[in-house]
């Protein structure tokens, strides 16, 4: 058990397909963030919650949409999404201010879009 | 970009030998992390090193900072078959304290 769960861990969706995938952290933590990892890439941060302030990175398309309703609760719903959205999608936590930012991951959200 | 970029993108040691990974960055830190990656799973923290330190150890592992010329190293001594893994240094820069930024990431095979 890492402390970040993640859910579900492997989804297959359509280009016309809802979804959303869930993050929860049981760590007391005041910032959750989503990274994507694409084969070959760097991992890449794409919404980042801290101290209940969402601090975006402009490249993410509309399509993804963040949803944080409380401080162990992390949504990232998926919309109308492209082929080139396949990836493992990553949820963390941290303690912002108090702590050093350490990073602790869930397992990932395998994504697969035909 | 404060992205780090690591070197060597991939490594492939016999077990017992040692592993050193690098990372250099462009940006003025905070501190700076590395994590390790199993195929397929979610990151883990190993050690953090702040911009005031310039070494570190945990167990096997000793991590260095120079911040004047912003690149770190990781040395992982004694390999075991399970170090087997990819490991990413992510910076925490000082101007941007929210987002920690990873690098590219080298893949260490360790052959037993």
């Amino acid at each position: 058990e890492t402390g970040v769960t993640q859910t579900p861990r492997h989804l297959v969706m359509g280009m016309t397909n809802k979804k959303s995938l869930k993050c929860e952290q049981h760590l007391g933590h005041n910032a959750m963030y989503w990274y994507k990892q694409s084969a070959k890439k760097p991992l890449e941060l794409m919404f980042v919650y801290s101290l209940e302030e969402r601090v975006e990175n402009n490249s993410v398309p509309s399509r993804f949409s963040p949803e944080c309703p409380n401080s162990s609760h992390l949504f990232l719903h998926l919309h109308t999404l492209q082929p080139e959205d396949s990836a493992l999608y990553l949820c963390a936590s941290s303690q912002r201010g108090t702590g050093d930012g350490e990073l602790f991951f869930g397992e990932g959200s395998r994504l697969t879009v035909l | 970009s404060q992205q780090g970029e690591e070197d060597p993108q991939a490594l492939s040691i016999q077990e017992g030998e040692n592993a050193t990974m690098n990372c250099s960055y462009k940006t003025s830190i905070n501190n700076l992390q590395w994590y390790r990656q199993n195929s397929g799973r979610g990151l883990v923290h190993l050690i953090l090193i702040r911009s005031n330190e310039r070494e570190k150890h945990s167990g096997r592992l000793r991590v260095t900072l120079d911040t004047s010329k912003k690149s770190s190293s990781l040395l992982i001594t004694a390999s075991r078959a399970a170090d087997t893994a990819s490991y990413f240094c992510a910076t925490d820069a000082l101007t941007s304290y929210d987002k920690v930024i990873f690098g590219p990431g080298t893949s260490l095979s360790v052959i037993p």
